[in-house]
């Protein structure tokens, strides 16, 4: 089983609609969680952290559960900017901070 | 400059050529990852650095990988008798790991290695 598992899509999505991606991770013990946004031949680049109380950015919603070990990225009212491969990070437990990105989840927006 | 930086931007080099990837972190940066990118592939982590902590290796594909960290900053990834399958985006990150858990890495534009 991979650390951690995204859903790699392709999500082909309308402008204006509402779209959520889940990663699950197996690390019962890792830390720390984040999403990264990669644009195409780009370098990944952080969109937000993810805390276990559930944060907010705008449009965007990052989700923790440590019981089902997953978290969530929610995107509302969709933007042609928000196509993109959206990246699940997971940071392992304390010591040996690595790490470790899902494959992605490509996204496509479509006018 | 303010970000990391990697050089060359673009290397292409004859299959059972050795080759150097140099990462230059951002200052103060304790922590340095290496990762590779397959097209259309995810990131797959290679090695990590943290200060004088031994590093982990646990991602490196063969033993004709290797890396160093000399003085704490500037990384150099060196790929041995380069193999066609190497051809991939390599890219570095570094990362404040002494400010807790949920400080940000940061990326550097990668080094695109093809091997003809």
């Amino acid at each position: 089983r991979k650390e951690v598992e995204q859903d790699p899509g392709p999500f082909n999505v309308p402008e204006g609609a509402t779209v959520a991606f889940n990663c699950t991770y197996s690390n019962s013990a890792s830390q720390s969680f984040f999403w990264y946004r990669q644009d195409c031949r780009k370098e990944p680049k952080l969109l937000m952290s993810v805390y276990s109380s559930g944060n907010e950015d705008g449009r965007f919603t990052a989700q923790l559960n440590r019981a089902s070990q997953y978290i969530s990225l929610l995107i509302r009212d969709s933007k042609l900017s928000d196509s993109a491969t959206y990246l699940c990070v997971v940071l392992s437990n304390f010591g040996n901070e690595k790490l470790t990105f899902g494959t992605g989840t490509r996204l496509t927006i479509i006018p | 400059g303010a970000g990391v930086s990697q050089s060359p931007s673009n290397k292409v080099t004859e299959k059972g050529k050795d080759v150097e990837l140099r990462c230059d972190p951002i200052s103060g940066h304790t922590a340095l990852y290496w990762y590779r990118q397959s097209l259309g592939q995810g990131l797959e982590f290679l090695i990590y650095f943290q200060g004088n902590s031994a590093p982990d290796k646990s991602g490196l594909p063969s033993d004709r990988f290797s890396a160093e960290r000399t003085g704490g900053s500037v990384s150099t990834l060196t790929i041995q008798r380069t193999q066609q399958e190497d051809s991939a985006v390599y890219l570095c990150a570094s990362r404040y790991r002494d400010r807790g858990p949920n400080t940000e890495a940061f990326f550097g534009q990668g080094t695109r290695l093809t091997v003809v």
